[in-house]
């Protein structure tokens, strides 16, 4: 079982629609989940991060924890074609103390216009 | 500011070569990463520097040589690398020694080629 699961997509959605796009984990002990956004040929950005249990919004995105089912979602709100990208999730597991991102292979978002 | 430059942006080398891709940060971060990123894959961890020491080394060849001159740089050297070391070098720094916390900030990257 990989670490940190994600849907690989493309998740294809109309521009001006909610995009959901989900994560899953193995560690029961980790307790950081971050949310990164990379371009084709670019480097990955940081865009949500999240420690705690419920929702976290900042403008068009939010992200959602739910540690009971090792579950981590991001919500872009009225998606644009410019959200068009690869979503990283990452993950720090506790499993060694060693407190390394672990990063999911990702979800291809494309919104439509 | 929250900006880390990493040069060069592209790099070509022979599999005899010996390079440097060179990384900087000026926003005072105390723990400096290398991540490697394969076309179509997540970055994977190389190396990670902790106040200038070495904290983590992922089991990486020896080929690839690490170097932390000061707080603020952070150096790659390459040598005897393979076509199959070709990929995306990304550089990566963060405010605190790397705890569980910790926000990483990615630089540009160095598409590196290997011939």
């Amino acid at each position: 079982q990989k670490e940190v699961e994600q849907n690989s997509g493309p998740l294809s959605v109309p521009e001006g629609a909610i995009a959901s796009l989900n994560c899953t984990y193995s560690d029961r002990g980790s307790q950081s989940f971050f949310w990164y956004r990379q371009y084709s040929g670019k480097s990955p950005e940081l865009i949500m991060f999240i420690y705690s249990n419920g929702d976290k919004e900042d403008g068009r995105f939010t992200a959602q924890l739910n540690k009971a089912s090792q579950y981590v979602s991001l919500l872009i709100r009225d998606s644009q074609p410019s959200d068009s990208a690869t979503y990283l999730c990452a993950v720090v597991p506790m499993m060694d103390s060693s407190y390394k991102l672990i990063f999911g292979s990702g979800t291809r978002l494309l919104v439509r216009p | 500011d929250t900006e880390v430059t990493q040069t060069p942006k592209h790099l070509v080398m022979g599999m005899t070569n010996k390079k440097s891709l060179k990384c900087e940060q000026h926003m005072g971060h105390r723990a400096m990463y290398w991540y490697k990123q394969k076309a179509k894959k997540p970055p994977e961890l190389m190396f990670v520097y902790s106040y200038e020491k070495l904290s983590i080394n992922e089991s990486v060849p020896s080929r690839f040589s690490p170097e932390c001159p000061n707080s603020s740089l952070l150096n790659l050297h390459l040598h005897a690398l393979q076509p199959e070391d070709s990929a995306l070098y990304l550089c990566a720094s963060s405010q605190g020694a790397g705890g569980q916390y910790e926000k990483l900030f990615f630089g540009s990257g160095t598409q590196l080629s290997v011939l």
